[in-house]
């Protein structure tokens, strides 16, 4: 079966310009999560969904970032005024079920880079 | 701040050799998981070693967990140059929900 999409994989965007970042999680798996990603770095905890919801958003740096997740599959990423420190790596992950011990799978990943 | 920390940084080592590396955490944790990730790729899951376990086998994979230490290492026996690859260690936050991930270490393994 198909595992974790993103799209797109590259993203180019000028500082202050709006963006959405995809992620198309494992059919069936209910609990989504983001990750930021910079150069050298392990992946920062940014956001996570069970279901529909938003259960766990600490991770949000600041309010110029949100995440929805309408139907309980797709999720988007959005981005406002972005800032060139905004440059990363940002990955999607999806798990079965929610909690301590089951394994994520993650996607590829989109490259956002703001000039 | 990121829970783990991975050590050494980077490891280069000769093909069929062992790596070990090391990753640190400062608080209670429930589980511990180690991924890989390969140059421009998502990470991939290896293993998970709950905080009642001491050592944990998958293959050529060990993975030993200390919680008095708040440490964990992850052996490699008999690598390959397909090792090659970012390492890193995941520990769960304190709802269960976030995961946090070290800085990771490269390996590097020379055919």
């Amino acid at each position: 079966g198909a595992g974790v999409s993103q799209t797109p994989s590259n993203k180019v965007t000028e500082k202050g310009k709006y963006v959405e970042l995809r992620c198309d999680p494992i059919s069936g798996h209910t609990a989504l999560y983001w990750y930021r990603q910079s150069l050298g770095q392990g992946p920062e905890f940014l956001i996570y969904f069970q279901g529909t919801g938003a259960a766990d958003d600490s991770g949000l740096p600041n309010d110029r970032f949100f995440a929805v997740r309408p139907e309980g599959s797709v999720s988007t990423l959005k981005i406002q005024r972005t800032e060139r420190g905004d440059s990363a790596v940002y990955l999607c992950a999806s798990s079965s079920w929610a909690g301590r011990y089951n394994e994520q799978f993650f996607g590829p990943g989109t490259r956002l880079t703001v000039l | 701040s990121q829970q783990g920390e991975e050590d050494p940084q980077a490891l280069s080592i000769q093909e069929g050799e062992n790596a070990t590396m090391n990753c640190s955490y400062k608080t209670s944790i429930n589980n511990l998981q180690w991924y890989r990730q390969n140059s421009g790729r998502g990470l991939v899951h290896l293993i998970l070693i709950r905080s009642n376990e001491r050592e944990k086998h998958s293959g050529r994979l060990r993975v030993t967990l200390d919680t008095s230490k708040k440490s964990s290492s992850l052996l490699i026996t008999a690598s390959r140059a397909a090792d090659t690859a970012s390492y890193f260690c995941a520990t769960d936050g304190p709802t269960g929900n976030q995961f946090y991930f070290g800085t990771g270490t490269s390996l590097t393994v020379i055919p």
